[in-house]
């Protein structure tokens, strides 16, 4: 499978833990994006790498969120003290650099979010 | 602020028949659209796309029609079939932006047999 995959699928947290997810793109893809997603809404944009450079990180996220992305490749999404507010999917995305027609974005199975 | 939405949460379909889906922005300066479908339990999968100086494109079985003058864009499905269901987004680009999308809330596509 050479799409945008995600680790884990699912992740059950208590209150005031830390949880990491993962975000492998497609291996062409220089901008990766995570977003927040919950039931019956649009994605909501959280931050956004273009290729090892966090280029944009949004205004509503919590100093207890943080994004890297070391090499270009894989990123990882940390929340620190998590809080049942920060219960939701987190969707990554990936695509090619603007320069074409498209900003199509190809997003993976995204993380399931629970906390306790 | 800037805001993309859908006058309808849920649309139910007679199998067969063509579905319209619609969505309002604000941002008079956003110069690109576009559609995504997200079936249950999958990420939103690309549908079809629209710059601001087209008013119409086609894809297969899908239009989009854009209307700048009342910040409308529409999709819509021909011959809709089961695998139509899902929840359908519009998203702009902001001109000032090279990569972000602003997401509005999803109208559900219900099939009816």
């Amino acid at each position: 499978d050479t799409g945008v995959s995600q680790d884990p699928r699912h992740k059950i947290t208590k209150r005031g833990q830390n949880v990491t997810f993962r975000c492998d793109p497609i291996s062409e893809h220089n901008r990766l994006y995570w977003y927040r997603q919950t039931l019956g809404q649009g994605p909501e944009f959280l931050t956004y790498f273009q290729n090892e450079a966090q280029l944009e990180k949004s205004r509503l996220l919590s100093d207890r969120f943080s994004a890297e992305r070391p090499k270009g490749s894989f990123s990882t999404l940390e929340i620190q003290r998590t809080e049942q507010r920060d219960s939701a999917m987190y969707r990554c995305a990936s695509s090619l650099m603007a320069g074409g027609p498209t900003y199509e974005q190809y997003f993976g199975p995204g993380t399931r979010l629970t906390v306790t | 602020g800037e805001s993309v939405g859908l006058h309808l949460p849920t649309l139910s379909v007679q199998e067969g028949d063509n579905s319209i889906i619609n969505c309002a922005y604000s941002n008079s300066a956003s110069d690109y659209f576009i559609w995504y479908k997200q079936e249950s339990g999958k990420g939103p999968q690309f549908i079809i796309d629209i710059r601001s100086n087209m008013d119409k494109r086609q894809g297969q079985r899908v239009t989009v029609l854009l209307n700048k003058t009342v910040k409308h864009l529409s999709l819509q499905i021909a011959a809709t079939q089961p695998g139509d269901s899902a929840v359908y987004f519009c998203a702009e680009k902001g001109a000032d932006s090279n990569y972000q999308l602003i997401w509005g809330a999803g109208t559900k596509l219900i099939i009816k047999p």
